[in-house]
C-alpha cells in the first residue's frame, strides 16, 4: 500500500511558539492532502484539504491564520501551528490521496503538547 | 442527522466469533466506502474499501454495501484479540475531490 510519513512524531513546545509538521507521500504523488486533528477518545476532525499548488480549503471553525498549510509539491505538505496554546495540544494526522485514486492513506500522526 | 453514523460501542465478542460492525450514511450520492482500523494512540489504517453493492471479501474481512438502504458493514471472521481496535467507517461523495467523511468509530473488544 501507499506510504505516508510525518515528522516529527511528537513535539513539545512552549505556549506562544510555532510548530511545523511535515507530511510526505513516499511512493506516490499526492494530489490532495488532508490534515486532521484528533482529541483523546474523539473522532477525526478534518481541519483542511490542500491540493498541490493551490491554497488550502479550511473547514468551518478552523482558523486559517493559525493553522498554516502549504502543499508546495506532489509529495510534501506542511502544517504550521502558529502561536500555539495548550488547547492546541492534540494528535495531528495527515492523509494523502493520489491522482484518480479514491483511497486515502494516513501518516503515523504527530502528537503535539503545548506547555 | 450525522452524515456517517456508527455505534461507538464497545462491541465485545469472544475470540473466534464473528464481529459485525455497522455504518449508515445520509448522502445518497455517496460512491466510495472505506473501513479503517485505528489502534489506541495510532493513526488510522485502511483495511477495506468497497464501491459496488454486495460483498467484498479480503481474508477474514468482508465488507458489505447496500446503497438502497444506505448501509455498509464490516464482518470480521475468527476474531482475534489483535483485532481489538476502533473501526472507522468513511464515506466519499461523488466527484473527484469530494472529501471523505468519517464516522465516530466503533470500539471492538475481542475477549480471549
Amino acid at each position: 500500500g501507499a506510504v505516508v510519513s510525518q515528522h516529527p512524531s511528537w513535539v513539545i513546545c512552549k505556549s506562544g511558539t510555532s510548530v511545523k509538521i511535515e507530511c510526505r507521500s513516499l511512493d506516490f504523488q499526492a494530489t490532495t492532502m488532508f490534515w486532521y486533528r484528533q482529541f483523546p477518545k474523539q473522532s477525526l476532525m478534518l481541519m483542511a484539504t490542500s491540493n498541490e499548488g493551490s491554497k488550502a480549503t479550511y473547514e468551518q471553525g478552523v482558523e486559517k491564520d493559525k493553522f498554516l498549510i502549504n502543499h508546495a509539491s506532489l509529495t510534501l505538505s506542511t502544517l504550521t501551528v502558529t502561536s500555539a496554546h495548550p488547547e492546541d495540544s492534540s494528535f495531528y494526522i495527515c492523509s494523502a490521496r493520489g491522482y484518480s485514486s479514491y483511497e486515502q492513506y494516513f501518516g503515523p500522526g504527530t502528537r503535539l503538547t503545548v506547555t | 442527522q450525522k452524515e456517517v453514523e456508527q455505534n461507538s460501542g464497545p462491541l465485545s465478542v469472544p475470540e473466534g466469533a464473528i464481529a459485525s460492525l455497522n455504518c449508515t450514511y445520509s448522502d445518497r450520492g455517496s460512491q466510495s466506502f472505506f473501513w479503517y482500523r485505528q489502534y489506541s494512540g495510532k493513526s488510522p489504517e485502511l483495511i477495506m474499501f468497497i464501491y459496488s453493492n454486495g460483498d467484498k471479501e479480503d481474508g477474514r474481512f468482508t465488507a458489505q454495501l447496500n446503497k438502497a438502504s444506505q448501509y455498509v458493514s464490516l464482518l470480521i471472521r475468527d476474531s482475534q484479540p489483535s483485532d481489538s481496535a476502533t473501526y472507522l467507517c468513511a464515506v466519499k461523495g461523488a466527484g473527484g475531490y469530494q472529501k471523505v467523511t468519517f464516522g465516530i468509530g466503533t470500539k471492538l473488544q475481542v475477549i480471549p
